[in-house]
């Protein structure tokens, strides 16, 4: 089955780069997402990547593809104390039900 | 703007006990909609998902059970709650068809079983 990996935690300090890694399995995934959870609160989808792409930029967020290696990253430029959440790394395949499996995410702490 | 409402947002109840968490969708038709459980604040894990009316899948064999009485309604029940099905429940829409891949989730339920 899927499987979807990330790693635990990640601490960075305020204004540097956050990089969070993401590994999966499934090599039929056809969209990677990553999300945002903050404490006691809803997923909020921050961004998504269509597999036969290698990179999307949106603002701040830089997402890295590397489908050889299924690999996928996340990159927060000038990290705020705001950015620090759970981010969940997740992908589907192109059915009709779009089912989603998650990673088990990774706690972004940031530190002034 | 489409939006997704869950209720209630807070739950105990004890063990044995029967238990039914709504979720609504506003501002869009025939969505497909899924039910999740987070355990520990962790990962997500699949429960049910729905393409239309009436059509439920269950991804996990359990406790649970899940219906579609309306387009936009989907409701997650239990005859008999256990202990481990406390956890956080998150429902979710995505809209049917390529080309729309996003699946956007509600504010969850937070349910405790005592």
């Amino acid at each position: 089955g899927e499987d979807v990996e990330q790693s635990l935690f990640l601490s960075v300090r305020e204004g540097d780069s956050s990089v969070i890694n993401c590994t999966y399995t499934d090599s039929s995934s056809t969209y990677l997402y990553w999300y945002k959870q903050e404490p006691g609160a809803g997923l909020q989808l921050l961004t998504y990547i269509f597999s036969n792409m290698d990179m999307k930029q949106d603002q701040r967020l830089t997402v890295l593809l590397n489908k050889k290696d299924k690999h996928l990253s996340l990159r927060i430029a000038d990290t705020q104390t705001g950015d620090s959440a759970i981010y969940f790394c997740a992908e589907s395949w192109d059915g009709s039900a779009r089912q989603l499996t998650f990673g088990s995410g990774t706690q972004l702490t940031v530190l002034p | 703007s489409q939006t997704i409402h869950q209720w209630p947002a807070t739950l105990v109840q004890p063990v044995g006990s029967p238990l039914s968490l709504e979720c609504t969708v506003e501002g869009t038709s025939n969505p497909n909609l899924y039910w999740y459980r987070q355990a520990a604040g962790r990962g997500l894990q699949l429960l049910f998902y729905s393409v239309g009316i009436g059509q439920i899948s269950s991804e996990v064999p359990q406790n649970l059970s899940a219906s579609r009485p309306q387009d936009r309604q989907f409701i997650l029940s239990s005859k008999k709650l256990l202990l481990s099905d406390s956890g956080f429940y998150l429902c979710a829409w995505s809209q049917i068809g390529a080309g729309s891949p996003e699946q956007y989730f509600g504010p969850g339920t937070r349910l405790t079983v005592t």
